[in-house]
């Protein structure tokens, strides 16, 4: 079956350490996303890359940084620069761009104690 | 101004009842318009494109109103199973979502 898959579903990890969430997809799709969400809002844009080895800082880009060595794989990192960072995180891809429908992945929960 | 702007809600509806809302969006030559359906804790999904003409599917309608720059969402004989967030996009732009819950 095509899809997303994001690993793992829940994360735990200590202040100050980085942690990297993965993003695969086999949709054949151009375009990958990274997105935050907290509690009671909507999805805030972190990165996204339209094309192999090109990635583009989304609206809150600081503290994470992403690559995109193959077409299927966007994995993303969370820096200990991050300063807040538990949350619902949300990878999705379309076929194109920005403008296409997007499918996403189950996410992470990432809670950092 | 926000790019995108929903009413978050929430909206209390009974079952079986018709329920609408809108989302206004700032970019008046916005190009690609789609609604989301997100449950609690899971990943948005897909629910339908919203194109010039105005589309239906089943018990769902999508406008689009660029005069006044807003889409809408219908649901007509409303299910407990629609209870959820719906998000709207504006040329790859969300809206924060309008919670919907559907009371027996």
């Amino acid at each position: 079956d095509g899809g997303i898959t994001q690993s793992p579903k829940y994360l735990f990890r200590k202040e100050g350490q980085n942690v990297t969430l993965s993003c695969e997809q086999n949709l054949n799709h151009d375009a990958m996303y990274w997105y935050r969400q907290d509690p009671g809002q909507g999805l805030r844009l972190i990165y996204y890359s339209q094309i192999v080895n090109d990635f583009q800082k989304g609206d809150i880009a600081e503290g994470y940084s992403v690559s995109r060595e193959k077409k299927e794989s966007f994995p993303l990192t969370v820096t200990s620069a991050q300063k807040n960072p538990t949350a619902f995180y949300l990878c999705a891809s379309s076929l194109r761009d920005r403008y296409t429908e997007a499918f996403f992945g189950q996410g992470t929960r990432l809670t950092v104690v | 101004r926000k790019e995108v702007e929903q009413d978050p809600g929430p909206f209390n509806v009974p079952e079986g009842a018709t329920v609408a809302f809108n989302c206004t969006y700032s970019n008046s030559a916005s190009q690609s318009f789609f609604w989301y359906r997100q449950d609690c804790r899971k990943e948005p999904k897909l629910l339908m494109s919203v194109y010039s003409s105005g589309n239906e599917d089943g018990r769902f309608t999508a406008q689009l109103n660029r005069a006044s720059q807003y889409i809408s969402l219908l649901i007509r004989d409303s299910k407990l199973s629609d209870s959820a967030t719906y998000l709207c996009v504006v040329n790859g732009g969300w809206g924060a979502g309008t919670k919907l819950i559907i009371k027996p």
